[in-house]
């Protein structure tokens, strides 16, 4: 079946620091890929998406591209905020937005 | 526009027992979503319901069940409850439908602890 491996965390990180977040996928046909936020004490959040081969999705300064040949959506930010520690799920689907299949997610910690 | 709204936040329940989570859905929204997210692991499909009728299951025994209604809101039920169901249940709306597979937007969850 589909699924999802994500680095594992907490990845701690000094402000303005560059930041990747490694995710592999595996899955039959071709699924849509997403990067999920949740920030303390709030809902999952659409950070970015990206629909087929070789689109790049972005979003507030985080961008992931969609790599068929290597399975791969890494999400990567040139220079982390203190505002972008959350945890962030990778995440696949063949229907669309539906029925999600969500990694098991990464804690980013951006300290001053 | 109201976001989705999940009741109640918290909750603490004993093995055996039934337990009822409600949803109210993002206003203008026709289909609704439930995730169970284990402590430290990513959100897991549990059922879909789109028309007030299941669209769709995960890997969950029928001890879970849910419901839509009319006005598009949503209760997740749970029987027989065990100590691996404690988690965090996530609902989430989106309006699917003309070829649209619209995003979802989730709660803020239920979290549920099996004592």
């Amino acid at each position: 079946g589909n699924s999802v491996t994500q680095m594992e965390g907490p990845v701690t990180l000094s402000e303005e620091a560059f930041l990747t977040i490694n995710c592999t996928y595996t899955a039959t046909g071709y699924p849509s890929l997403f990067w999920y936020v949740q920030y303390p004490g709030e809902g999952l959040q659409l950070l970015l998406k990206a629909t087929k081969a070789d689109d790049k999705g972005s979003n507030k300064g985080f961008e992931a591209t969609y790599r068929k040949e290597t399975t791969s959506f890494h999400l990567e930010k040139g220079s982390v905020q203190v505002s972008d520690s959350a945890v962030y799920f990778c995440a696949l689907s063949d229907t669309g937005f539906q029925k999600l299949v969500f990694g098991t997610g990464t804690r980013l910690l951006v300290s001053p | 526009e109201t976001g989705v709204t999940q009741s109640p936040t918290h909750l603490i329940k004993t093995r055996g027992q039934q337990v009822t989570l409600r949803c109210s859905s993002q206003s203008g929204h026709n289909t609704v979503s439930w995730y169970q997210q284990a402590l430290g692991q990513g959100p897991q499909f549990i059922f879909q319901y789109y028309r007030e009728e299941e669209n769709g299951r995960g890997n969950f025994p029928p001890r879970f069940s849910g419901l839509q209604f009319p006005n598009y809101s949503s209760e997740l039920n749970v029987n027989a409850l065990e100590l691996d169901d404690s988690a965090l249940y996530l609902c989430a709306s989106s309006l699917v439908g003309q070829g649209l597979t619209g995003e979802l937007f989730f709660g803020e969850g239920s979290r549920l602890t099996v004592l």
